[in-house]
């Protein structure tokens, strides 16, 4: 099956950093990538969805200056969280999607702390 | 009203036994219905994928959608310890790949 990797799996940062979140679909291409984030005990929340060579389109209420996203090859999306504020911890997941089956397949998530 | 609702749970049930967690929704649009499974601190996992009304069987786990009552459910049968997860239900329309969610029914399987 289709697979999705992210790296790192886990980071701890100080307040203030910048920090970059590794999406990749291995075994297939991806035109469109999509970024979520979970807090504990809830559902994923869309942040943006990224497509290959565009902007990302983002969704209400996320600032797109902190979540920088670049999706610069069909298999690559990354995530650069600016600035990280304690608030930002979270985890974050991506997800890939497999147009012919109409799939989205998730990559493991990053588990971000900001001191 | 969300556009999806889904009881968070916990449902905590015997080993063994058959296992119904449901989703309904509110939009007549909805076309495209999932069923994910997601371990503690780990990416959702696809379980089932529909189209149309009707069940749909993959080994215990059978998928179910009735789109006249907006409703779908996903059973699972002689459910085991590795069941215990949050399982999360998502649906899309037509050909729009943006995923709504669930809020995740967290389920423990009792051995």
């Amino acid at each position: 099956g289709a697979v999705v990797s992210q790296h790192p799996s886990r980071v701890i940062c100080k307040s203030g950093t910048s920090v970059k979140i590794e999406c990749r679909s291995l075994d297939f291409q991806a035109t469109t990538m999509f970024w979520y984030r979970q807090f504990p005990k809830q559902s994923l929340m869309l942040m943006a969805t990224s497509n290959e060579g565009s902007k990302a389109t983002y969704e209400q209420g996320v600032e797109k200056d902190k979540f920088l996203i670049n999706h610069a090859s069909l298999t690559l999306s990354t995530l650069t969280v600016t600035s990280a504020h304690p608030e930002d911890s979270s985890f974050y997941i991506c997800s890939a999607f497999q147009g012919i089956y109409n799939e989205q397949f998730f990559g493991p998530g990053t588990r971000l702390t900001v001191l | 009203q969300k556009e999806v609702e889904q009881d968070p749970g916990p449902l905590s049930v015997p080993e063994g036994a058959i296992v119904s967690l449901n989703c309904t929704y509110s939009n007549s649009a909805f076309q495209y219905f999932m069923w994910y499974r997601q371990y503690s601190r780990k990416g959702p996992e696809l379980l089932m994928y529909t189209y149309s009304s009707g069940n749909k069987e993959d080994g215990r786990f059978t998928a179910q959608v009735d789109k006249s009552s907006k409703y779908i459910s996903l059973f699972i049968r002689d459910s085991q310890p590795s069941d215990s997860a949050t399982y999360l239900c998502a649906m899309t329309r037509d050909s729009n790949y943006q995923l709504i969610w669930g809020a995740g029914t967290k389920l423990i399987i009792k051995p």
